[in-house]
């Protein structure tokens, strides 16, 4: 199975900077099948990205996925408090379908 | 609007089963896949079954097949998950997730979770 390494573990900014997150394939993604997910505290989930790069529907413009292959980054600019969360990376390019261990984005 | 909302969760001995439902509205539940997602405690996310549109075909990973079983009523819009021989393990709040219906088994809505807690 393909095992995602996200970096850093936590990431410590203040809002109005820009994030930075990885997500690392152990093997190549395949046809860039890879999603980022952001969780609040107590919430469910919300869908970012898919297909790496495609904001989902009602995603601010701040969010940009990018990368292919084994790498890939989601990028947050101007960060906003609501920013401060978790970030999940997924690939669904090949079974089964695995997440990364998660980015915690915490406020500086 | 999209809703999906799991019931069924609790406090379960060692060795017990539950079951977990999930009704969802806002979409025509036919022509989707449907996916259970667990958050173990401090952990990260982990893909435990999905199923398809018309309920004749399942996925769960190695590690949950013969203990784990979904289901789905399309005429009441809903995807069960029973859950047999559990253990500490398996505590976890699990998610209720749609597949979406464009290529890829990414998730475009999750329902808020239910905990499962597995403890004497």
């Amino acid at each position: 199975e393909v095992v995602l390494t996200q970096s850093p573990g936590t990431l410590s900014l203040s809002p109005g900077e820009r994030a930075t997150l990885f997500c690392r394939a152990s093997q190549s993604v395949t046809s860039n099948k890879l999603a980022w997910y952001q969780q609040t505290p107590g919430q469910a989930p919300r869908l970012l990205i898919y297909d790496a790069s495609t904001r989902a529907t009602v995603i601010p413009d701040r969010f940009s996925g990018s990368g292919s292959g084994t790498d890939f980054t989601l990028t947050i600019n101007r960060l906003e408090p609501e920013d401060f969360a978790a970030y999940y990376c997924q690939q669904y390019g090949s079974s089964p379908s695995t997440f990364g261990q998660g980015t915690k984005l915490e406020i500086k | 609007q999209v809703q999906l909302v799991e019931s069924g969760g609790g406090l379960v001995q060692p060795g017990g089963s539950l079951r977990l439902s999930c009704a969802t509205s806002g979409f025509t539940f036919t022509n989707y896949y449907m996916a259970w997602i667990r958050q173990a405690p401090g952990k990260g996310l982990e893909w435990v079954s999905h199923i398809n549109t018309a309920g004749t075909a399942t996925y769960y990973p190695d590690s949950l097949k013969g203990r784990f079983i979904i289901s789905r009523d399309n005429v009441r819009d809903s995807v069960d998950l029973q859950m047999f021989s559990l253990s500490a393990e398996d505590t976890a709040v699990y998610f209720c997730a749609r597949i979406t219906n464009l290529p890829g088994y990414y998730l475009d809505y999750w329902g808020q979770g239910s905990q499962v807690t597995v403890s004497s």
